[in-house]
């Protein structure tokens, strides 16, 4: 089906290493998301790509960075992970100035 | 700096009654709000207002936008189980970037018991 593909689903690291979660949509859209989602917090944009080769930070991007590798993919490394990165990771995409987000499944992330 | 505050964070409520979200915000160059409900997974979308005073409806759940004062409210009717979930509430600026990037409340969690 169309829509967002985000990899992997589940993953537990240990405090210090390093992963990055994927993203790719096929919707021909040219904004694209990261959102991290904690408890009581609602979603917090970490960074955001608006067309391909731009990336910018948005409310909490310290501790991670991005990689947008065509308009399909954008990928989100974090290089030292730490216990207060264990959340839920949603990427997202949209058309340029589009109001609706086409949410991908999540990434539960643990870090020990 | 942007931000959206919801009301109540929670809600325990019995099938067939009917309740009322808020949604308050302050969003620069303020082009949209949006309503998302998320059940297990990934959020859904409900809603997108733009003018105030205008209600969006599908079936029993209804949105209002009030650009004067500043807030929306997601009224839903006759609740049933399904409706169990957290409902997040999200304002749009524009501006010369117009990224799309949208600000997220902290949500409600919305419980309906049978």
């Amino acid at each position: 089906n169309a829509g967002v593909t985000q990899t992997p689903k589940f993953q537990v690291l240990k405090t210090g290493q390093s992963m990055t979660l994927q993203c790719a949509q096929d919707m021909n859209h040219n904004s694209m998301y990261w959102y991290r989602q904690d408890p009581g917090m609602g979603l917090r944009l970490i960074y955001y790509s608006a067309s391909e080769g731009t990336t910018d930070k948005g409310e909490v991007p310290n501790g991670y960075n991005v990689s947008r590798l065509n308009k399909r993919e954008f990928s989100l490394r974090l290089e030292s992970a730490a216990p207060s990165q264990t959340s839920v990771y949603f990427c997202a995409s949209s058309r340029t100035g589009g109001d609706g987000y086409t949410f991908g499944s999540g990434t539960r992330l643990t870090v020990v | 700096e942007d931000k959206v505050v919801q009301s109540p964070l929670s809600l325990v409520v019995h099938e067939g009654d009917t309740v009322t979200l808020n949604c308050s915000y302050e969003v620069t160059n303020f082009r949209s709000l949006l309503w998302y409900k998320q059940e297990k997974k990934a959020p859904t979308f409900l809603f997108m207002l733009t003018s105030s005073g205008i209600e969006k409806k599908s079936g029993r759940l209804s949105s209002i936008l009030d650009k004067k004062e500043l807030f929306s409210i997601l009224n839903i009717t006759a609740t049933q189980t399904g409706d169990s979930a957290v409902y997040l509430c999200a304002g749009k600026g524009g501006g010369s970037s117009n990224t799309g990037k949208l600000i997220f409340g902290q949500g409600t969690t919305l419980q309906v018991k049978p």
